[in-house]
C-alpha cells in the first residue's frame, strides 16, 4: 500500500504559482498518481493523473521525477476560487479501492 | 458530464434508527463507493461494489450495509444509527482504466450527505 505524505496546509497569493509537493516512497511499478481537489460542502473532483514526467491539463501540471517516489501538482495562476484541499494519491484503483487511500490533503487559501 | 447524485443534502436521526443514503448515477458505471468524511481523517473507505448485487467491505464497514439491486443505484444502509456515525457521506462511481498498465479509474463523487445522529 503506497502511502502519501504532503504538506497540510499552503497559504498563497492571488496570481502566483503554487506547487504542492507529495510524497510516495513506497509507489509500486503500476502505480499511477492522482489528483483530486474538495471545495467546502461538495465531494472531490479529479484534476490530473500521470504515471511518470510531466503531465499537463488546462489545470494544472503534474511534474513526476525519474523515481517516482514524489510528485508535483503545479496550479499557474491562482485565484480566490483554487482555495481548496488538494489530495494526492497513489495506487491502482483497478484494484477496486482497497488501497485507494485520501489522507486529509493540502488544504491550499488563496489570499488577495 | 458525469452526475452522480445523493438523495439527502442534509439529514438528522436518532439513535437507533435505520437509516437509508441513497445513491444514483448516470454514466453506466461499474464501479460504486461509499465514504465517509471527517475534520482531521479525509476520506475513509466504508463499502464499495463492482457490479449488481456484488459488494466488497472497505476499511471501515462496521455498523454499515450496502445494497445494489440495479448497476446505477447504490445504498447505504446504517442498521441502528449511532452518535459516532454523524459524519459527511459521499457517493462515487467510476469506470475502468485504460491503457498498459492501466490508468487509475477517475472518481466522480456526489455532493455528499451530512448525517447528524442525536
Amino acid at each position: 500500500l503506497a502511502k502519501t505524505t504532503q504538506p497540510i496546509s499552503m497559504d498563497s497569493y492571488e496570481g502566483q504559482e503554487v506547487n504542492i509537493t507529495c510524497s510516495h516512497n513506497n509507489i509500486a511499478t503500476n502505480d499511477y498518481i492522482t489528483w483530486y481537489q474538495q471545495f467546502p460542502s461538495q465531494g472531490p473532483r479529479f484534476i490530473i493523473q500521470g504515471y511518470k514526467t510531466k503531465v499537463t491539463n488546462e489545470v494544472a501540471s503534474l511534474f513526476i521525477p525519474a523515481d517516482r517516489k514524489s510528485s508535483t501538482l503545479s496550479l499557474p495562476r491562482v485565484s480566490l476560487s483554487d482555495t481548496a484541499v488538494y489530495y494526492c494519491l497513489v495506487g491502482a484503483l483497478y484494484n477496486y479501492g482497497q488501497n485507494f487511500v485520501f489522507g486529509p490533503g493540502t488544504r491550499l487559501s488563496v489570499l488577495p | 458530464d458525469v452526475k452522480v447524485t445523493q438523495s439527502s443534502r442534509y439529514l438528522v436521526k436518532r439513535t437507533g434508527e435505520k437509516v437509508f443514503l441513497e445513491c444514483v448515477q448516470d454514466m453506466d458505471h461499474e464501479n460504486m463507493f461509499w465514504y465517509r468524511q471527517d475534520p482531521g481523517l479525509g476520506l475513509r473507505l466504508i463499502y464499495f461494489s463492482y457490479d449488481v448485487k456484488m459488494k466488497e467491505k472497505g476499511d471501515i464497514p462496521e455498523g454499515y450495509s450496502v445494497s445494489r439491486e440495479k448497476k446505477e443505484r447504490f445504498s447505504l444502509i446504517l442498521e441502528s444509527a449511532s452518535t459516532n456515525q454523524t459524519s459527511m457521506y459521499l457517493c462515487a462511481s467510476s469506470f475502468p482504466g485504460q491503457g498498459s498498465p492501466p490508468t487509475n479509474e477517475k472518481l466522480f463523487f456526489g455532493s455528499g450527505t451530512q448525517l447528524s445522529v442525536l
